[in-house]
């Protein structure tokens, strides 16, 4: 079967750095995205990794190894507005998103 | 209208009645998607259409039906509606259905069905 893993919750500090792990097992790899989704609101796009390898924009970077199975979305200088759930997604051999359960990320002051 | 719009924004519905949810794109995508998020679980894809007139069966398509007439529409129908239907349902689209391709979602349609 498709498998997409990541933590439930995590908690962090304003002004810290969080890293969210993700972890695939799927029919085929097309790419693997990540999207932020705040309560009571629809998914955002944040990044997309193909190839393995670091992906930077601004205060949010994606890893990705292939090889591994696995994922990371690296946030830096954390704020208060990054409280949210981020998913997982991979994109199957059939190109169909394959969705992690998401993760609920709790920034403290 | 910018982006992806649906219709109604919440809704109450009493088992066995029939329920469509709209969904309309303004970005002239070819390809459109219905998810339902519940809790605990990722999004899981219903149906699915990667061009005006063709239509495909997601992860969970038994109970729903969807048509794709033109480009910017894409409907969801509960021809009868049960409690597990219970959800709330995103409509989503991207510019082709390849692997390089970033889906948008639009703001979703909290259902319940009693």
């Amino acid at each position: 079967g498709q498998n997409i893993d990541q933590p439930t919750e995590m908690t962090a500090t304003e002004g810290a750095i969080v890293q969210i792990n993700c972890t695939y097992q799927t029919s085929g790899f097309n790419g693997l995205f990540w999207y932020q989704q705040h309560a009571g609101e629809a998914p955002t796009f944040l990044s997309y990794n193909v190839l393995d390898g670091l992906e930077e924009k601004g205060r949010f970077s994606s890893f990705l190894s292939r090889s591994k199975g696995y994922s990371y979305l690296l946030l830096k200088e954390l704020q208060m507005k990054d409280s949210a759930s981020y998913l997982c997604a991979v994109k199957d051999s059939n190109y169909q998103l394959i969705w992690g359960a998401g993760t609920k990320l709790i920034i403290k002051p | 209208i910018a982006g992806i719009t649906q219709a109604p924004t919440s809704q109450i519905l009493a088992a066995g009645r029939r329920m469509t949810l709209r969904c309309t794109q303004d970005m002239r995508h070819n390809a459109m998607y219905w998810y339902r998020q519940d809790l605990g679980l990722g999004l899981r894809l219903i149906h699915y259409s990667n061009t005006a007139g063709t239509t495909g069966k997601g992860e969970v398509p038994d109970g729903y039906s969807v048509s794709r007439a033109n480009t910017d529409d894409f409907p969801l129908t509960l021809a009868s509606a049960v409690p597990s239907q219970t959800s709330v349902y995103f409509c989503a689209s991207s510019e082709v259905s390849g692997s390089t391709d970033t889906q948008y979602f639009g703001p979703g349609t909290r259902l319940t069905v009693l």
